[in-house]
């Protein structure tokens, strides 16, 4: 199947920092990406959808001022958590897809806030 | 109506036999259904893919599609522990533009 890598796969950092997770298509094209949070035995939760070259579409409830996505290239995703705070800490994974296919997950970042 | 919907388990099936993980949907003209397995603290891994009725077999596992119905549902013969995690299920809406993730179904596979 295709590959989707994340980078870094955890971090720790301070309260009031950024962070900047990013997220590669290896081996396709991604016409779409998609960012999730997954709170400890919860479910995926959809933050953000985004096309390459377009403005991302946040789900409802979702801070865009907060969690910067830039898209700019095929191959390449990054969600920006501004400002970031204890709450912020979660499992962020990103997710790729070529064109109306299967959507292929990355390994996750896993964000500590302290 | 969730829009996906699957029981949360958890699922306890002992080695060797067969689970049945089950999901409806709520939008009658979905196109594509998928099954993803997360171990936890993982990341979901795609492992079927169906998009027209009836089985698609891949290995030990079994996807079945019954759009009449508006359920998919996954079969995973001769169950290892290592089959234990949770497993979602995904349906992407008409043009392929967004799809939407189960809450998901724990099974565990006691050895």
């Amino acid at each position: 199947g295709a590959v989707v890598s994340q980078h870094p796969s955890w971090v720790i950092c301070k309260s009031g920092t950024s962070v900047k997770i990013e997220c590669r298509s290896l081996d396709f094209q991604a016409t779409t990406m998609f960012w999730y949070r997954q709170f400890p035995k919860q479910s995926l939760m959809l933050m953000a959808t985004s096309n390459e070259g377009s403005k991302a579409t946040y789900e409802q409830g979702v801070e865009k001022d907060k969690f910067l996505i830039n898209h700019a290239s095929l191959t390449l995703s990054t969600l920006t958590v501004t400002s970031a705070h204890p709450e912020d800490s979660s499992f962020y994974i990103c997710s790729a897809r070529e064109q109306n296919s299967e959507q292929y997950f990355g390994p996750g970042t896993r964000l500590t806030v302290t | 109506q969730k829009e996906v919907e699957q029981n949360s388990g958890p699922l306890s099936v002992p080695e060797g036999a067969i689970a049945s993980l089950n999901c409806t949907y709520s939008d009658r003209v979905s196109q594509s259904f998928f099954w993803y397995r997360q171990y936890s603290g993982k990341s979901p891994e795609l492992i079927m893919s169906i998009y027209s009725n009836g089985d698609k077999e891949d290995g030990r596992f079994t996807a079945q599609l019954n759009k009449a119905s508006q359920y998919v549902s996954l079969l995973i013969r001769d169950s290892q522990p290592s089959d234990s995690a949770t497993y979602l299920c995904a349906v992407t809406n008409t043009g392929g533009f967004k799809t939407i993730f189960g809450a998901g179904t724990r099974l565990f596979v006691k050895a």
